[in-house]
Formats: structure tokens, C-alpha cells, sequence
């Protein structure tokens, strides 16, 4: 089993449609829980961060981590073309020497004018 | 948030040639910076997580004399791809860790590497 599973969609919306994006995750010792967008060929851009479990919101996009179930979501209400792009979760098990991401595989969004 | 310049975007070198990619953390101090590669339609893979003023970290499998890090100060970090081969054409990515604690990290604007 990963550490961390994302479905690559590709997940296709109507713009102003609300997308959900799910990750779940094996391993109890993840604290951080971040959410970042990747355009085509160029780096990916930090949407979200949080380190404990509860609702974050950040204009249209709101993130949702579940401890208890190692389930985390973001929310991106009233969507747009330029929305379209890879979402990539991550998440560190801690903040110490040993800080290090692991990513989802990532989930291919197109929202359609 | 917190801004990371990478460069080039872009380089075309020759085969057996050696490419230098820069990663700044320009608003910052990046205690630690790490490397990413990137395939197409993959998501990224660790190659390296290098602390400032210490020799990096390679995650394994990744050939530590073919890809020097070198992170020098606070705020750069470089990657040199030494002897390079059409295999090493790539998307490569830098990120830096804002602080010690357990902050998120932020990335470069990546650098597209074709060896011909």
C-alpha cells in the first residue's frame, strides 16, 4: 500500500461546478498536510497548509484534513477555467531534521468554460 | 508566500556536457532545499534534501556523482548535472523549507533539461 493515494482523475467540471479532491493516507506519524496546484511545465504553487485536523478556508478553496480516518480533501467552490491543472497533496511527518514531503500522484483537473 | 527562483527554465546541452541549475530562496533563509524530478504526467521524485553549510542527502538510487548539490548559503542551493546523457533529459525542481519547524515547503518555477 502507498504512503499516500491520490486518483490521478482525469476529472472534468463545468465552470462554476465545486470540485472535491481527496487523499488518503497510510502512515499516523503525518502531521503537515499541504495542497498545491501545478500548471503544465512549470513548478507546483502551495494552495494550502495545516497540522491539524478541521476545516481551512482560503477564499474559494477550503481544505479538510481527518485524522482519525487519514482522509484529506480540498474544496474549490465557484471554479474557473484557470483552475484547470494538476492538484498535488502532500503531506511531512515532521518538522525536525527529518522533514520530507511525499506526495500524491496528483489529480488532473480541467474545468471547462 | 515565501518566493523561490530556479534557473534556467530551460537548457539544451550536449551530450557528455555538464548543466548547472540555481535555486534562490529570495524573500527567506532555506535551512534545507531539495531536488525534485519530474516525468511527464508523474508526480515528483525526492532525489536529494540538502541543509546549508552540509553535505546533501540522496534518496537511493540516485547517483550522487552525477548530480552535485552544493547549498552553499541560506539562501542557494545549486544542482549540477555532471556528464550528461539523453536518459537525464528531465523537469527538474527545487523547493525550499521555510524555518525549522514543521512549515511547508515552497518551489521553484522548475528547470526543463534536453540532452542531445
Amino acid at each position: 500500500q502507498k504512503e499516500v493515494e491520490q486518483d490521478p482523475g482525469p476529472l472534468s467540471v463545468p465552470e462554476g461546478a465545486i470540485v472535491s479532491l481527496n487523499c488518503t493516507y497510510s502512515n499516523s506519524a503525518f502531521q503537515y498536510f499541504m495542497w498545491y496546484r501545478q500548471y503544465s511545465r512549470k513548478g507546483p504553487e502551495l494552495l494550502m497548509y495545516t497540522y491539524s485536523s478541521g476545516n481551512k478556508e482560503d477564499g474559494r478553496f477550503t481544505a479538510q484534513v481527518d485524522k482519525s480516518s487519514k482522509y484529506i480533501s480540498l474544496f474549490i467552490r465557484d471554479s474557473q477555467p484557470s483552475d484547470s491543472a494538476t492538484y498535488l497533496c502532500a503531506m511531512a511527518n515532521s518538522g525536525g531534521s527529518n522533514y520530507k514531503l511525499t506526495f500524491g500522484k496528483g489529480t488532473l483537473l480541467t474545468v471547462n468554460p | 508566500g515565501a518566493v523561490v527562483s530556479q534557473h534556467p527554465s530551460r537548457v539544451i546541452c550536449k551530450s557528455g556536457t555538464s548543466v548547472k541549475i540555481e535555486c534562490r530562496s529570495l524573500d527567506f533563509q532555506a535551512t534545507t532545499m531539495f531536488w525534485y524530478r519530474q516525468f511527464p504526467k508523474q508526480s515528483l521524485m525526492l532525489m536529494a534534501t540538502s541543509n546549508e553549510g552540509s553535505k546533501a542527502t540522496y534518496e537511493q538510487g540516485v547517483e550522487k556523482d552525477k548530480f552535485l548539490i552544493n547549498h552553499a548559503s541560506l539562501t542557494l542551493s545549486t544542482l549540477t548535472v555532471t556528464s550528461a546523457h539523453p536518459e537525464d533529459s528531465s523537469f527538474y525542481i527545487c523547493s525550499a523549507r521555510v524555518g525549522t519547524g514543521g512549515s511547508a515547503a515552497f518551489f521553484g518555477q522548475g528547470t526543463r533539461l534536453t540532452v542531445v
